[in-house]
């Protein structure tokens, strides 16, 4: 299986602060990486597909970039209704696998 | 807008199976891979298997041994069983739409509809 390793596990920021999380494939994947957020108690919600494709709905806030196997998840102005875990996940082969997630949290 | 909603029992005893099933609301139920996706408490998300409106089945080799998904296409419906749980099989079990867009010999695959996920616990 192919490891996807998120970095920082936790971030505090501030409404308004830029915040970029990183994600690490054990193998290169070329652009076969999405972004999702959860938030308690609900299911994951998907931001960004093919490394950079922002999903329909999804606030332009969001950015994905990379390729290969390093990746990028910016959210140029954070939003209070954006404070949540944040996962990659490989599309690249089977079975798909998900980073063990990102925590925004208020600063 | 497509809905999924699913059920099944919560609370097993070790060795028992596990039997979900998730019904599809809106949407075309062809054009798309139905999945299970679990999360064990305070945990990350891990991908179990899939299965189209055909009954072709992709799982993850680490449950193959003891997973099943099946699908009732006439019911818009499709199931999960895992069989011989034990405490490493307690989480939340989400049903899922899977998309899948070609791209060269490959495909992007990503989750964009997802139930409301059932807690399933083993304990004796």
């Amino acid at each position: 299986d192919i490891q996807m390793t998120q970095s920082p596990s936790s971030l505090s920021a501030s409404v308004g602060d830029r915040v970029t999380i990183t994600c690490r494939a054990s193998q290169t994947i070329s652009n076969y990486l999405n972004w999702y957020q959860q938030k308690p108690g609900k299911a994951p919600k998907v931001l960004i597909y093919a490394a950079s494709s922002l999903q329909s709905g999804v606030p332009s806030r969001f950015s994905g970039s990379g390729s290969g196997t390093d990746f990028t998840l910016t959210i140029s102005s954070l939003q209070p209704d954006d404070f949540a875990i944040y996962y990659c996940q490989q599309s690249y082969s089977t079975p798909p696998t998900f980073g063990q997630g990102t925590k925004v949290e208020i600063k | 807008q497509v809905q999924l909603q699913q059920w099944g029992a919560g609370l097993l005893k070790p060795s028992e199976t596990l039997s979900l099933t998730c019904i599809v609301y809106g949407g075309s139920f062809s054009d798309y891979y139905w999945s299970w996706i679990r999360q064990p408490p305070g945990k990350g998300l891990e991908w179990i298997g899939e299965i189209n409106h055909s009954g072709s089945t992709n799982y993850n080799p680490s449950l193959k041994s003891r997973v099943t998904i099946s699908v009732d296409t006439s019911k818009n419906q499709f199931s999960l069983k895992l069989s011989s749980v034990t405490a490493a099989d307690t989480a939340v079990y989400y049903c899922a739409r899977g998309v899948r867009i070609s791209h060269s010999v490959y495909y992007y695959y990503y989750i964009d509809v997802w139930g409301k996920g059932t807690t399933v616990t083993v304990s004796s």
